[in-house]
């Protein structure tokens, strides 16, 4: 069964220290692995897909990388605005098979 | 360009009442998709359409959650009778590809409480 575990479950930042967001996962043939933002009472927001092992992404502040069992989302210099939850997702290379979710990562930015 | 429309925002009804969910995709965007994300737990998937047709129903919990999409336009999930454990997000989500290039396009979810 495909799975997905992030960690941590919630981590609290000062403005400007960066830190990185783990995504593990288990999936028969993966297709993409997916990076969404989720603010309160909205839905999550797409930001990367990866697609194989040693490919990066960037997006401001934000960069993922993946691995064959993992992937990283790097916050650099991250600002108040960046709090919000970060969800990983997996897709199975079967099909138009669904997205497989991570329970997320809640960040805080203190100012 | 409208985004995914989910409506009501929130809904709170009785154990035992009928609740119908509504999402109304992306113009043109063929694939479908609902999930729900119940409390303290993560997203899941429900189920997906192309077009009008179910593609893939592998995640609807039983028989008392019923989704049609008419004429492949917006989709409505039914709840009915709606028990206790039937509370969370429901999420519904579109794209035009796979989802892979420009990822699933998600409304801001129902957010439904069973008391």
């Amino acid at each position: 069964e495909d799975q997905v575990t992030q960690s941590p479950e919630a981590l609290r930042l000062q403005e400007g220290e960066s830190s990185s967001l783990n995504c593990s996962y288990t999936v028969s043939g993966l297709r993409g692995l997916f990076w969404y933002r989720q603010d309160p009472g909205k839905g999550p927001e797409f930001l990367f897909t990866l697609y194989s092992a040693g490919e990066e992404k960037e997006k401001e502040r934000l960069k993922a990388t993946l691995t064959k069992k993992e992937s990283f989302l790097h916050i650099t210099a991250p600002k108040p605005e960046d709090s919000a939850t970060y969800l990983c997702a997996v897709q199975r290379n079967s099909g138009n098979t669904p997205l497989v979710f991570g329970k997320g990562t809640r960040l805080s930015v203190i100012a | 360009e409208a985004g995914v429309t989910q409506f009501p925002s929130h809904s709170v009804i009785e154990k035992g009442q009928t609740v119908t969910l509504r999402c109304d995709p992306i113009s043109g965007h063929d694939n479908l998709y609902w999930y729900r994300r119940v409390m303290g737990k993560e997203i899941k998937f429900l189920l997906h359409f192309v077009k009008e047709s179910k593609q893939d129903e592998s995640g609807m919990p039983n028989n008392r959650f019923l989704a049609e999409r008419t004429g492949g336009t917006y989709s409505t999930l039914k709840v009915q009778p709606a028990e206790l454990e039937d509370s969370g997000v429901y999420f519904c989500a579109s794209s035009q590809d796979i989802g892979q290039i420009y990822g699933y396009t998600f409304g801001s979810g129902t957010r439904l409480t069973v008391v």
